[in-house]
């Protein structure tokens, strides 16, 4: 697997807290992603960054907001958790040149109560 | 934006049957990826198609671009229980930003 780590990897927070949740590449690639992943909705992008404090917004960017300091941390916050925001979500890096491969962290399982 | 559909959601198939997802894009993409996220796992790339009418083959994958580069397919020829998961295709318009279908759960009994 690519260097990619998601912290925590379960959640379970009561609705009204803020969340943060973190991703950590070892690989120095530019591009980092946060994706929601929901059933009948495959991966939908929340928001991503193409290098330190340059992000964007995804198509489902509402209630969260990001983070990036340094080239290998990327931080997904939920400004205050609803309970539509109880999902897996995903961070991901790609790779740079000709194939552009997306290396996926292994997930964190977030239930707002 | 740009809209990426697949079909079908959920396929079930009797061990060595083939099977085939589509993939169609409401806009003209640069390439299109396709990966395999086994039950309870990450999604892995399998996948990059980058050429109008570009075939590529994995062992019992085959992998379509179509002409005007707005819908591929993967196919896979005798299904094992190996072959277990959801298949998403994800399509490009430009570098650094993919839009993934809703995926394909594909079912194998033995």
């Amino acid at each position: 697997d690519a260097g990619i780590t998601q912290s925590p990897r379960h959640k379970v927070t009561e609705t009204g807290t803020p969340v943060t949740l973190r991703c950590h590449q070892t690989e120095n690639h530019r591009y980092m992603y946060w994706y929601r992943q929901d059933p009948g909705h495959g991966l939908r992008l929340i928001h991503y960054s193409y290098g330190v404090k340059d992000t964007d917004k995804g198509e489902v960017s509402d209630g969260y907001s990001v983070s990036r300091s340094k080239t290998e941390d990327f931080l997904l916050t939920l400004e205050s958790a609803t309970s539509s925001q109880t999902s897996v979500y995903f961070c991901a890096i790609r790779t740079p040149g000709e194939v552009t491969e997306a290396f996926f962290g292994q997930g964190t399982r977030l239930t707002v109560v | 934006g740009q809209q990426v559909m697949q079909i079908p959601q959920y396929q079930h198939v009797q061990e060595g049957e083939d099977f085939t997802t589509y993939c169609n894009s409401s806009t003209t993409l640069s390439n299109i990826q396709w990966y395999k996220q086994r039950p309870g796992g990450h999604p892995v790339f399998l996948i990059q198609l980058v050429k109008s009418g570009e075939v590529k083959k994995q062992k019992r994958l085959t992998f379509q671009f179509g002409e005007a580069k707005k819908n591929s397919s993967l196919h896979i020829t005798a299904t094992q229980t190996t072959d277990v998961g959801t298949y998403f295709c994800a399509g490009a318009l430009r570098a650094g930003k993919s839009t993934f279908g809703d995926g394909t759960t594909l079912t194998v009994k033995p």
